[in-house]
């Protein structure tokens, strides 16, 4: 399977805390997005990490990029109750057309 | 951005009978994907649909089974056929911005008795 592996499958800290969970991922890529899926809903694009790019900022998330372990992480800091919800990376594959992998996703519960 | 509405947003059907789903989009785009998320999964890419061509699908999904069809550049609708439990699943669609970003519909539950 192409699908990239996140973790960890589940995580659950206080208001105030930092997460942070990780993707890999197999093949080449163009970039990589991190989504957001509430309740089962659609999912919502937070950011977007090119592969020439190694870390990236928006508000009080932050990303990093490493391809030679074909890695990334995403970190959420002073995380708020609103922030529960699961997380996923996409990777958006080079060759053919734009192709979306997903990773397995993080469920993340923040508790108040 | 795109915005993305899906009919129904939600159903239960009984095994064997089809369920048809909708997708629309308020723009134009050339191409459209399907989704199925399994309970508790991550997506699975079903197809992509592209307008006045036939949908590519993804290993493991067949047309007989997912039937989609494009009739224009802003509408898109995936048939599940002859349902079982195990087709059990939100199924979603989405745009995509030339490899930046996806927009999602909200998601279809299906439920299969």
């Amino acid at each position: 399977s192409q699908q990239g592996e996140e973790d960890p499958q589940a995580l659950s800290i206080q208001e105030g805390e930092n997460a942070t969970m990780n993707c890999s991922y197999k093949t080449s890529i163009n970039n990589l997005q991190w989504y957001r899926q509430n309740s089962g809903r659609g999912l919502v694009h937070l950011i977007l990490i090119r592969s020439n790019e190694r870390e990236k900022h928006s508000g009080r998330l932050r990303v990093t990029l490493d391809t030679s372990k074909k890695s990334s992480s995403l970190l959420i800091t002073a995380s708020r109750a609103a922030d529960t919800a699961s997380y996923f990376c996409a990777t958006v594959l080079t060759s053919g057309t734009y192709k979306y992998i997903f990773g397995t996703g993080t469920r993340l519960k923040v508790l108040a | 951005s795109a915005v993305i509405s899906q009919k129904p947003s939600r159903d239960i059907c009984q095994r064997g009978t089809s369920l048809t789903i909708q997708c629309q989009v308020d723009s134009q785009v050339t191409m459209m994907f399907w989704y199925r998320q399994q309970p508790g999964q991550s997506l699975t890419l079903i197809a992509t649909a592209n307008q006045g061509s036939e949908a590519t699908y993804e290993s493991g999904f067949v047309i007989d089974k997912f039937p989609i069809s494009r009739p224009n550049l802003t509408f898109s609708t995936l048939t599940v056929s002859n349902m079982s439990p195990e087709d059990s699943s939100i199924y979603l669609c989405s745009v995509d911005r030339q490899g930046n970003e996806q927009f999602f519909g909200p998601g279809t539950r299906l439920t299969v008795l």
